[in-house]
């Protein structure tokens, strides 16, 4: 079946670090891929997709590239900043058609 | 605003009780979904319905039960057939179940704790 595998956290960095959350897929048929992000407490946001290969995703300057022969969809953020300290979770619907299929989630926490 | 309202936040619930969670959407979304999120679990799915009077099982339906009787609407039933059922359930919606590009919108949980 479809599955999500993420990097395992929690990851803590300092404000202003680099940040990179691998996320890798397997799927059956030809995913759309997402980044969803929450905060604690709350529902999931939607934080940004792809829906072909070699598509850019880009949102509140995080980025994350579908590489179809790697199946992967990594995000990446060039400085991160202490209000994004949260819970991100990768995710696929195969096809576009199905229910998503979500990873276990990465906490991230960034300290001043 | 449109959005998805999930109450109560916070459910509290003896043992052997059954317990139903509301989900309302008025973002006129055809499908709805429920998932079940535990600690390094991630999310899973219980329930999901792609148009009104007809859902299908998820991943873990096991002693769930839901109904779909309007479009805005998808409540979630806990029965006490449920062997864990002490998590926090997420409620979501997608403008169609046959198109899944634009992803979900989800609503902001309800917290069951089972004592």
């Amino acid at each position: 079946g479809d599955s999500v595998t993420q990097m395992e956290g929690p990851v803590t960095l300092s404000e202003e670090a680099f940040l990179t959350i691998n996320c890798t897929y397997t799927a059956t048929g030809y995913p759309s891929l997402f980044w969803y992000v929450q905060y604690p407490g709350e529902g999931l946001q939607l934080l940004l997709k792809a829906t072909k290969a070699d598509d850019k995703g880009s949102n509140k300057g995080f980025e994350a590239t579908y590489r179809k022969e790697t199946t992967s969809f990594h995000l990446e953020k060039g400085s991160v900043q202490v209000s994004d300290s949260a819970v991100y979770f990768c995710a696929l619907s195969d096809q576009g058609n199905t229910p998503l299929v979500f990873g276990k989630g990465t906490r991230l926490s960034v300290i001043a | 605003d449109g959005g998805i309202t999930q109450s109560p936040k916070y459910l509290f619930r003896k043992e052997g009780q059954n317990v139903t969670l509301s989900c309302e959407q008025n973002l006129n979304h055809d499908a709805m979904y429920w998932y079940r999120q535990d600690p390094g679990q991630g999310l899973r799915l219980i329930y999901y319905s792609q148009i009104v009077n007809d859902f299908q099982k998820g991943d873990i339906a096991e002693g769930y039960s839901v109904s779909r009787e309007k479009k805005e609407s998808f409540p979630l039933t806990v029965t006490s057939a449920q062997k864990n059922p002490t998590a926090f359930y997420l409620c979501a919606s997608s403008i169609s179940g046959l198109d899944l590009t634009y992803g979900y919108t989800f609503g902001s949980g309800t917290r069951l704790t089972v004592v």
